[in-house]
């Protein structure tokens, strides 16, 4: 495997399910973030970690949880969830620490439906 | 705050055509600007990038893009459009100097060839 990939490609899901997305980097950098992007809106930042430390959470709601075991895997943990939440959740990986100068590389992006 | 405006939501171009796309900044100081390109049920590609130095940027699959500071642009460019360039662009600039961690995106540009 090489870049950055993501697991499950689509889910769905009912609004009293648990379930968690899963991204891994094979680059050796040091920063993950995870972005939603909904239909016909901006790339939205929602987390950022650098070195395994969060350093950047902006705004989400607590039905969102990530989870950075190691500079490789980065998880999202979703409970409770509400059809707005269907969107194309996208992670990415940068050399970091992160950065706004940093070049992001990203995965293929999990395809999220909320019933 | 930074900010990125990509005017055109969906441009149609005929196969061969040459092709420029729009992309306005705001950021007080000198940005990182980035062209990502997103084919459809994929995540995103760099494209090219702008740090410091020559204006005029090179990228992959034959783009270009100027940085027009006095215009706050970074217009991606291709003088020959092939089929497979069909795809959503999008821009983004990165903060140097404010902290902010991740990159701002513009909301993209369709672009659809016609052979």
């Amino acid at each position: 495997e090489t870049g950055v990939t993501q697991t499950p490609r689509h889910l769905v899901m009912g609004m009293t399910n648990k379930k968690s997305l899963k991204c891994e980097q094979h680059l050796g950098h040091n920063a993950m973030y995870w972005y939603k992007q909904s239909a016909k809106k901006p790339l939205e930042l929602m987390f950022v970690y650098s070195l395994e430390e969060r350093v950047e959470n902006n705004s989400v709601p607590s039905r969102f949880s990530p989870e950075c075991p190691n500079s490789s895997h980065l998880f999202l943990h979703l409970h409770t969830l509400q059809p707005e939440d269907s969107a194309l959740y996208l992670c990415a990986s940068s050399q970091g620490p992160a950065g706004g100068t940093d070049t992001q590389y990203f995965g293929p992006g999990t395809r999220l439906t909320v019933l | 705050a930074q900010s990125v405006t990509q005017p055109d939501i969906h441009i149609t171009v005929s196969e061969g055509a040459s092709l420029e796309l729009r992309c306005n900044y705001s950021y007080g100081a000198t940005p990182y600007l980035f062209w990502y390109v997103q084919s459809p049920g994929q995540g995103l590609q760099l494209l090219l990038k702008y740090f410091s130095g020559d204006t005029l940027v090179q990228g992959i699959k034959g783009f270009e893009a100027e940085f027009k500071r006095s215009q706050s642009s970074f217009n991606l460019r291709k003088p020959s459009v092939h089929w497979s360039d069909a795809a959503e662009y999008f821009c983004a600039v990165g903060a140097g100097d404010t902290g902010r961690r991740a990159l701002t995106f513009g909301s993209g540009t369709r672009l659809q060839v016609q052979p």
